[in-house]
C-alpha cells in the first residue's frame, strides 16, 4: 500500500527558511498536497502540486517534486512565528477521489 | 458557507458505550471522509463515501459504522467504545474537480475510559 514519510520535528529561527521533506511510495500519485494544522484545529490546504510538475511557487511557499526519488519538499521563506504548526504532506492516487494518504506530520517550531 | 461542521467538540465515553459523531457540509460535495488522528501516526482513513447511499471502508474501519442518507450529512457511529478509540476525529469533504481539495471540520476529541 501507499506509505508517506516525514520527519517529526523541525526548529528554525524567525526570518530563516524552513524546508520540510516528505517521501512517498505510490508512483501513480496524481496530486501531492501540503496541509497545515494549527493547535486545536482541523487541517487546511496550504498548497498542492500536480504530478507532472517539478516546482510550484506561491508567495513564500515553494514546492519541489522529484518524481524519480519520490521526494516532495515544502520551503517556507522568511519563516514567521505564525508559521508554527504541524505540516502534513499527502498524496492522492488515481483510484478514488476521496482517498488521501497522509504523512505523519512535521511539527515546525519557529523561535525568536 | 459554514464549510464542514462537526459535533460534539469533546466527548468522554465509558468502555462499551456507543455514540454518533455528527458531520455536515454545505458545499454540495459528493465525497466525504472520516479520519482519526493519533500522535506520530498522521491521519488514518476510517470510512469514506463517494455519494449519498454509497460508503466504503478505509484503512482502520473496525469498530465504526457510517451511513450517507443525504449529500450533506455523514455521521460516524462507534458501536461499543474501546480505549483504543481515544483519538481526535476529523470529517472532511472533497471538491469534485481539480485539485480535489479536502476541507476539514474542526475535529472531535474523544476519550474512552
Amino acid at each position: 500500500g501507499e506509505d508517506v514519510e516525514q520527519s517529526l520535528f523541525l526548529s528554525v529561527r524567525e526570518g530563516d527558511s524552513s524546508v520540510i521533506n516528505c517521501t512517498y511510495t505510490d508512483s501513480s500519485s496524481t496530486y501531492l498536497y501540503w496541509y497545515k494544522q494549527e493547535p486545536g484545529a482541523g487541517l487546511q490546504l496550504l498548497t498542492y502540486i500536480f504530478s507532472n510538475m517539478d516546482m510550484k511557487q506561491d508567495q513564500r511557499l515553494t514546492v519541489l517534486l522529484n518524481k524519480k526519488d519520490k521526494h516532495l519538499s515544502l520551503r517556507i521563506a522568511d519563516t514567521q512565528t505564525g508559521d508554527s504548526a504541524i505540516y502534513f504532506c499527502a498524496e492522492r492516487d488515481t483510484g478514488t477521489a476521496s482517498k488521501l494518504t497522509f504523512g505523519t506530520g512535521t511539527r515546525l517550531q519557529v523561535t525568536l | 458557507n459554514a464549510g464542514v461542521t462537526q459535533t460534539p467538540k469533546f466527548q468522554v465515553l465509558k468502555t462499551g458505550q456507543s455514540m454518533t459523531l455528527q458531520c455536515a457540509q454545505d458545499m454540495n460535495h459528493e465525497y466525504m471522509s472520516w479520519y482519526r488522528q493519533d500522535p506520530g501516526m498522521g491521519l488514518r482513513l476510517i470510512h469514506y463515501s463517494v455519494g449519498a447511499g454509497i460508503t466504503d471502508q478505509g484503512e482502520v474501519p473496525n469498530g465504526y459504522n457510517v451511513s450517507r442518507s443525504t449529500t450533506e450529512d455523514f455521521p460516524l457511529r462507534l458501536l461499543s467504545a474501546a480505549p483504543s478509540q481515544t483519538s481526535v476525529y476529523f470529517c472532511a469533504s472533497t471538491s469534485g474537480g481539480p485539485p480535489y481539495e479536502q476541507y476539514f471540520g474542526p475535529g472531535t476529541r474523544l476519550t474512552v475510559t
